[in-house]
């Protein structure tokens, strides 16, 4: 079993809906991400929280909104969207200032209508 | 920006053999990282290497850390049909240790 869980598993929303994906980890871990993943791609960063800060935007869209209320949780808010931001959106965690090692969640799969 | 490609990009074995993939990058890296990842899943984290020339093995699973650092390889002896999924390498270099590229994957597919 993960040890990165994510919520909803699932989400299908309209263009104009507010919704939001939810990340949690109890590793102990410093250092959270989100991903965004298209069917028969790699993962691609979008965002890195460090210590709570965010520390990376991958020059995401501003209708992705990520917010880290405490080191243990990690959302995605998401406003707007288009068609094309359909995907898996994974959460990841690894221990601060660490080489690397991920720990992603199941992802949750979004569809936008 | 740093690229990584792997080969194959799918194959087909028969259960019990054998299986080699590799991963080259246009630059160096500190750290190679092996993942699979299921249909639907996110990735699960199967080997990890720290030092150039590095061989480490987890079970049936043996990767390397190339000794000019650009590139890894991945092997899995005696395959069986729960190795099916897709293999990802992903490097940690120089941007940072946060900064983790993922190559484009290998889609491996095991005949029973």
């Amino acid at each position: 079993d993960t040890e990165v869980t994510q919520t909803p598993k699932h989400l299908v929303m309209g263009m104009t809906n507010k919704k939001s994906l939810k990340c949690e980890q109890h590793m102990g871990h410093r250092a959270m991400y989100w991903y965004k993943q298209k069917a028969k791609k790699p993962p691609e960063l979008m965002f890195v929280y460090s210590y709570e800060k965010l520390s990376i935007n991958e020059s995401v869209p501003s209708r992705f909104s990520p917010e880290c209320p405490n080191s243990s949780l990690l959302n995605l808010h998401l406003h707007a969207l288009q068609p094309e931001d359909s995907a898996l959106y994974l959460c990841a965690s690894s221990q601060f200032g660490g080489p690397g090692e991920l720990f992603f969640g199941e992802g949750s799969r979004l569809t936008v209508l | 920006g740093q690229q990584l490609n792997q080969s194959p990009q799918s194959m087909f074995i028969q259960e019990g053999e054998d299986v080699s993939m590799n991963c080259t990058s246009s630059s160096i890296f500190n750290t190679w990282l092996w993942y699979k990842q299921d249909p639907g899943e996110g990735p699960v984290l199967l080997i990890a290497l720290y030092k150039a020339g590095e061989l480490t093995s987890n079970g049936r699973l043996t990767a390397q850390f190339g000794i000019t650092r650009k590139d890894s390889f991945l092997n899995i002896s005696a395959s069986i049909p729960s190795d099916v999924g897709i293999y990802f390498c992903a490097g940690q270099g120089s941007g940072g240790y946060q900064k983790v590229t993922f190559g484009t994957g290998t889609k491996l597919q095991v005949i029973p």
